[in-house]
């Protein structure tokens, strides 16, 4: 199964929305769908499971969405510390696999 | 706390083998199922596989079937994977991640090591 993120890369300033969207090749489970963010330098975080679950610790300010082939994260308000590449997961299927990334940049 | 700690950075050459450890502490070993993920330099995560706890279940990428070959030891709560014929485009961060919020081999990556550089240079 083949995630496609959009966009490459976007540009916000601080305290403004950023809405991330991931597209699979095939229907799949939304159980089975995750986003992670990676700072640079860093290993990746689980932000969200299932779609729609926050992972222990996570902001509520990151909330996921979607169901068939569509999803999408959104940040509420951008705050300067989610300077970040976000990537989308499948793992209801083998190979799990990846988008290749979205990457926010803050203004 | 639970944490990964991998082994440190490996410098080989084409056609070399690299194994890489990943020690897990702070859970109930025997619960969870390990993947390992890499990424080559400035480029995005790449999933190679996964394994149970025990050892005895694995499930390769096809892309490193035949390459790639991981292991379990419950005594010391380590896995290892193993990396044959390598390439220098095999140059990548190799990271092992738990597998959480599923049931058996169907979990997101709730933690991760530190990642393990591997470079392959002749």
């Amino acid at each position: 199964i083949v995630l496609t993120q959009s966009p490459g890369t976007l540009s916000l300033s601080p305290g403004e929305r950023a809405t991330l969207s991931c597209r699979t090749s095939q229907s799949i489970s939304s159980i089975f769908l995750a986003w992670y963010q990676q700072k640079p330098g860093q290993a990746p975080r689980l932000l969200i499971y299932g779609a729609s679950n926050r992972a222990p610790g996570i902001p509520d300010r990151f909330s996921g969405s979607g169901s068939g082939t569509d999803f999408t994260l959104t940040i509420s308000r951008l705050e300067p510390e989610d300077l970040a590449v976000y990537y989308c997961q499948q793992y209801g299927n083998a190979p799990r696999t990846f988008g290749q990334g979205t990457k926010v940049e803050i203004k | 706390q639970v944490q990964l700690v991998q082994s440190g950075t490996e410098v080989k050459k084409p056609g070399a083998s690299v194994k890489v450890s990943c020690r897990t502490s702070g859970y109930t070993f025997n619960t969870y199922y390990i993947h390992w993920v890499r990424q080559a330099p400035g480029q995005g995560l790449e999933w190679m596989g996964i394994i149970n706890p025990s050892g005895d279940i694995t499930n390769y990428s096809q892309k490193f079937r035949d390459r790639v070959t991981m292991t379990s030891d419950t005594s010391t709560s380590t896995v290892y994977m193993e990396f044959s014929s390598l390439r220098s485009e095999d140059t990548a961060v190799y990271y092992c991640a738990r597998g959480n919020y599923g049931s058996g081999s169907y979990g997101a990556l709730d933690y991760w090591g530190q990642g393990t550089l591997v470079t392959v240079s002749s």
